[in-house]
């Protein structure tokens, strides 16, 4: 299995600009999580979806930040307009439920810096 | 509000040395405990679940344990060596159904450095 993949893996853009973060989780798993990472504030749930529906979106910081997830296969996250406070690194992750254990898979990240 | 404390931020030790890395956790409503690694540039890549009903789990030099009731868990990590260097995140997922079933919290890590 590919594992979780992430694109793009680095982006830097300029204050205002709309970003998008893509994701592809691991064939078969019903659970996409959405993470931002920080040196200050460490690892934080931004949105999770359980097939495909988003279930928990309270650690989408404000209305600049969407997320989507039109297939299994497929979720992006947005940052419109973005801000230099956006930069860090964002990850996707994925798990199936009806495994015992759930554990969770990460992707590699996107290194965002906004400028 | 679920809160994840690990203990040391940092760890240095020199190679072959025995060493345990600590979390804590707030709420023991919890589904299963994970510990991850995470390199330098890298995404997290997981070490060990435990369930709620289980006391621990091992693989190879890794032992984890988790004592629910009093919300702790341990990575014990034998023989330590200098490519065992990396950062070390243990993350609660909350059981008990509703919408925080799949939600994972985690603790801010623990920098470990083993050198030659």
């Amino acid at each position: 299995d590919a594992g979780v993949i992430q694109s793009p893996r680095h982006e830097v853009t300029e204050m205002g600009q709309e970003v998008t973060l893509r994701c592809k989780p691991i064939s078969g798993h019903d659970y996409l999580f959405w993470y931002r990472q920080t040196m200050m504030r460490g690892l934080e749930l931004l949105i999770y979806f359980n097939n495909n529906v988003p279930i928990d979106d309270s650690g989408m910081p404000e209305d600049r930040f969407s997320a989507k997830m039109p297939n299994a296969s497929f979720s992006t996250l947005k940052i419109q307009p973005s801000e230099p406070r956006d930069s860090a690194v964002y990850f996707c992750a994925s798990s199936f439920r009806q495994v015992p254990g759930n554990t969770i898979y990460f992707g590699e990240g996107s290194w965002l810096t906004v400028v | 509000k679920q809160e994840v404390t690990q203990i040391p931020a940092a760890l240095s030790v020199p190679e072959g040395e025995n060493l345990v890395l600590n979390c804590s956790f707030t709420d023991s409503a919890i589904y299963n405990l994970q510990w991850f690694r995470q390199d330098p540039g890298k995404g997290l890549t997981s070490l060990l679940l435990i369930q709620s009903s289980q006391r621990e789990q091992t693989s190879g030099r890794l032992n984890a344990s988790l004592d629910k009731s009093s919300g702790r868990s341990t990575l014990y990590i034998a023989a330590s060596q200098p490519g065992d260097s990396a950062t070390y995140l243990c993350a609660v997922r909350r059981g008990a159904g509703g919408t925080s079933y799949g939600k994972l919290t985690f603790g801010q890590g623990t920098i470990l450095t083993v050198h030659p």
